[in-house]
């Protein structure tokens, strides 16, 4: 199976712009997770979706956002973005029932670097 | 809320050593323990998980934990580490499907040839 793809892999921005982050999961995998890695906080939960329904949220301010689609791929959306908003955000693919187990397998993320 | 502590920041071993990490988390309840493995330049991988069964687990590339539920912990094992294991290396705990995957700070282990 492939694994999990995250686009773009890289993105400057400038302060006050906003970003889209996209993520493909694992076929067959229905839930989708995002993390923020930075060398300050470490990797951090931003939020959870399984079939198109966000489930858990992490605490980030509502300038972060995101949303599934029917076919689980996901995106992330960063508003007015901050110069601390400069991170590596993941992205983990999970089939995210207890049948079939909740590891995660995380994509190579996309490195943001705001201006 | 659950927290997860890697008391080790930084660990420099020689090749042949022996290598362990630990952990610990805060959580009572039941949980899920995963050990993830980060790679120079690399995406984070899965290295092993828990779940229930047998406390003594084995994962990939030789490593291996043991959950001690009375201890809160679920250290990382590995008998002799090569060059190549030198990496950043992640504890984290999941109570259920759907709630957050809650990472250690973290441990930079590097090998020495």
């Amino acid at each position: 199976k492939a694994g999990v793809t995250q686009t773009p892999r890289y993105l400057i921005k400038t302060r006050g712009q906003q970003v889209t982050l996209s993520c493909s999961p694992i076929s067959g995998h229905r839930s989708v997770s995002w993390y923020q890695q930075t060398p300050g906080q470490g990797l951090q939960f931003l939020f959870e979706y399984f079939s198109e329904t966000q489930r858990n949220k992490g605490n980030f301010p509502g300038r972060f956002s995101g949303r599934q689609f029917s076919n689980s791929r996901s995106e992330m959306n960063v508003s007015t973005l901050e110069l601390g908003d400069s991170a590596l955000y993941l992205c983990a693919s999970s089939p995210g029932t207890s049948s079939t187990g909740y590891e995660q397998y995380f994509g190579p993320g996309t490195r943001l670097t705001v201006t | 809320a659950q927290s997860v502590s890697q008391h080790n920041h930084h660990v420099i071993l020689s090749e042949a050593a022996s290598l362990e990490l630990g952990c610990n988390y805060s959580y009572g309840g039941t949980v899920n323990l995963f050990w993830y493995v980060q790679y120079p330049g690399q995406h984070l991988q899965l290295l092993l998980k828990y779940f229930s069964g047998d406390p003594l687990v084995k994962g990939i590339k030789g490593f291996e934990a043991e959950f001690i539920k009375s201890k809160f912990s679920f250290n990382l094992r590995k008998p002799s580490v090569q060059w190549s294991d030198t990496a950043e290396y992640f504890c984290a705990v999941i109570l259920a499907a759907g709630n957050k995957l809650t990472f250690g700070g973290g441990t930079r282990v590097l090998v020495k040839p």
